[in-house]
C-alpha cells in the first residue's frame, strides 16, 4: 500500500497570511503513460463530510476559490492557501488514487493564529 | 444537485451485522463507481470499499475483506454495504462517495458504533 505522510500534523496561521500544507507519498503517483498525479486534496470542516478540493495534484474542483493551489509532482506534493481566510479553518487530508487501496494523508489541522 | 444520503447505522454487539445504504439523486447513477469511505472518531479516513459502474468489479480494504460486502441497484439509485463479523475497530462514521479515484460527491455520513 502507498503511504501517505503529511506535515506538519497542525498548522496555525494569521488572517490573510499564507498557509501551506505538505504530502509525501512512499512512492510515486506520477503515471508516466498520462504523465498525471494521482493525487488528490480534500478539505473536513468541523461536522461536514471532507469536500474535494483539488485532483490531478493541481486540477481545482468546481466552486473552490483560486486562493487553493495543489502542485507538485513524483511523491511530493503542497497545498497552498495564498491568503487565509477564517472559513478555511479545516483539516486537509491529501490522497493518493495511483493504486489500490486508495490511501489518505494522516491530515492537517490548519487554525487561525 | 447531486445528493446522497445514507441509512442504516446504529449500536451493534461484536460479531453483529449492519447494512448501510445510500440513495443517490440528481445524477446519472448508472455511470458512476462508487465508494465507502470510513472516518473513526477523531481520527482520519479510511477507503472501505468501490463497485464499478453495473456492479461487476468490487474491491476492499484488506482488514474488511471477507466480512463487508458493497452492492448496488441502479434501478433504486443505490448503493449498500453488508457489515458482518462486526469489531469494535470497525466503528466509524461511514461516508458513501461518487467516484473511484478522486471522491467528488461525499453524503454525510451514518454512524456505526460496535460495542457490548
Amino acid at each position: 500500500d502507498i503511504v501517505m505522510t503529511q506535515s506538519p500534523d497542525s498548522l496555525a496561521v494569521s488572517l490573510g497570511e499564507r498557509a501551506t500544507v505538505n504530502c509525501k507519498s512512499s512512492q510515486s503517483v506520477l503515471y508516466r503513460s498520462d504523465n498525471k498525479n494521482y493525487l488528490a486534496w480534500y478539505q473536513q470542516k468541523p461536522g461536514q463530510p471532507p469536500r474535494l478540493l483539488i485532483y490531478w495534484a493541481s486540477t481545482r474542483a468546481s466552486g473552490v476559490p483560486d486562493r487553493f493551489r495543489g502542485s507538485g509532482s513524483g511523491a511530493t506534493f503542497t497545498l497552498t492557501i495564498s491568503s487565509l481566510q477564517a472559513e478555511d479553518v479545516a483539516v486537509y487530508y491529501c490522497q493518493q488514487y495511483y493504486s489500490s487501496p486508495i490511501t489518505f494523508g494522516q491530515g492537517t489541522r490548519l487554525e487561525i493564529k | 444537485e447531486v445528493q446522497l444520503v445514507e441509512s442504516g447505522g446504529g449500536l451493534v454487539q461484536p460479531g453483529g451485522s449492519l447494512r448501510l445504504s445510500c440513495a443517490a439523486s440528481g445524477f446519472t447513477f448508472s455511470d458512476y463507481w462508487m465508494s465507502w469511505v470510513r472516518q473513526a472518531p477523531g481520527k482520519g479516513l479510511e477507503w472501505v470499499a468501490n463497485i464499478n459502474e453495473d456492479g461487476g468489479e468490487k474491491y476492499y480494504v484488506d482488514s474488511v475483506k471477507g466480512r463487508f460486502t458493497i452492492s448496488r441497484d441502479n434501478v433504486k439509485n443505490s448503493v449498500s454495504l453488508q457489515l458482518n463479523s462486526l469489531r469494535a475497530d470497525d466503528s466509524a462514521l461511514y461516508y458513501c462517495t461518487t467516484g473511484r479515484a478522486y471522491l467528488l460527491k461525499w453524503a454525510r455520513g451514518t454512524l456505526v458504533t460496535v460495542s457490548s
